[in-house]
Parts: C-alpha cells; structure tokens; sequence
C-alpha cells in the first residue's frame, strides 16, 4: 500500500465541488511540500499543484490546494467532464536515510 | 522549450534486463533531480529512484534497491533507467519526470511500455 492514504473514489455532478484528501505522517506530509498530479486516461501524469497550494501557469484557479499538519487537500469547484481523470498527491519522504519521492495511492474523479 | 522525451516500447523476456532512456532538452540537464516513476495496468503511481544529473548521485527505492540502476550522459543530456531480473509484474508503462524547486515534478516523458512475458 501507499504511503500517503487517498480515497479510491470521489463523484460529484457538472459545477459543483469536490474535495480529495491525502493524508500521511511528519516524515513526509508534515514537514515538507505537497504536490497534486492530474493523470487523464492514456496520458502521462500533469503538476496541479505544488508547494501545497500554488498553481503552475495555464492551470485554472478552480483547482486549489491546502495543507494542515500531516494531511493535505485538493480542492476542484466548477466540476466539468474534463476533469473526469486520476488524481494523485505526492511529496518528500525522509523516514530513510536519504529522501524518497512518495505518491498517494490516487483517487479516482466521476463527474456525474 | 522544455521536454523529456524517452525511448519506444519495449518487449522483454522474463529474467531479461530493460535500459529505457529519457532525453532532455530545452534546460539545463545538470539542474535538477530526474525521477523515474512506473506505473502498473490500473495501479498507482510509483516512485522508483532518482538521479543529480550533475554528480550522478543516486537513491532507490527499497523495493527496487537491488534490480534497478539509474546513470545518466551529461553530454547527451540524457538519464536511463535500466531494470533486471524481470519479471511479468514489471510489466507497466515508465516514465521519467524532472522535479523543480520544492521537489514537484514539473515535467514528464510520454511514458515507455515495457512488456514482460515468458
């Protein structure tokens, strides 16, 4: 299993808002940045988000994240059909000696 | 501008070894990390390892500690990943993936489909 713990699922119908939480420890979530990619069907993973809530260029402000002590959240409001895809969190882990990269173990988007 | 781009698909008997390569350019190859992530038919993202393009220092991730080696050609700009041993359950599409100031990473390859049968 992942080390950051996602819902397998979240569904919400066209324009309204949905939230996806990833949750993890002070080796990882609690002491350093948070990063969100958005994986739609057949394509390679896209930065949605990083240092917990800022947004790349081109990426639109109805996508927004947030971090408190050992968790983290995505937030998405004015659901579309495009936005149908997998979602997945990830950071730093410094539990070893050196730093691993660590991913949640995604969360499927429905748009109902 | 930037990109990563890797080699094709790959088809791989069990116990064989794959070397799939991540070309960059558009930026400064010694800049950043460059990850390696897999990813499973239907599964999650996993890390794999990294590498400093600039001294070649390395880090794997446990499961793979001893099977895969990441080296890069600074004169080419170019990162590998190289897995042995394989077997039916490394079948998964590999991508490489560039991290950026707070460790995101910002850039991915299309991906390479590595196949694994007997």
């Amino acid at each position: 299993q992942s080390v950051l713990t996602q819902p397998p699922s979240v569904s919400a119908a066209p324009g309204q808002k949905v939230t996806i939480s990833c949750s993890g420890s002070s080796s990882n979530i609690g002491n350093n940045y948070v990063s969100w990619y958005q994986q739609l069907p057949g394509t390679a993973p896209k930065l949605l988000i990083y240092d917990n809530n800022k947004r790349p260029s081109g990426i639109p402000d109805r996508f927004s994240g947030s971090k408190s002590g050992t968790s983290a959240t995505l937030g998405i409001t004015g659901l579309q059909t495009g936005d149908e895809a997998d979602y997945y969190c990830g950071t730093w882990d410094s539990s070893l000696s050196a730093s691993n990269w660590v991913f949640g173990g995604g969360t499927k988007l429905t748009v109902l | 501008q930037m990109q990563l781009v890797q080699s094709g698909a790959e088809v791989k008997k069990t116990g064989s070894s794959v070397k799939v390569s991540c070309k960059a350019s558009g930026y400064t190859f010694t800049y950043r990390y460059l990850h390696w992530v897999r990813q499973a038919p239907g599964q999650a993202l996993e890390w794999m390892g990294w590498i400093t393009p600039f001294n070649g220092n390395t880090n794997y991730a446990q499961k793979f500690q001893d099977r895969v080696t990441i080296t890069r050609d600074r004169s080419m700009s170019t990162a590998y990943m190289e897995l042995s041993s394989l077997r039916s359950e490394d079948t998964a599409m590999y991508y490489c993936a560039r991290s950026d100031v707070f460790g995101e990473l910002i850039y991915w390859g299309q991906g390479t489909l590595v196949t694994v049968s007997s």
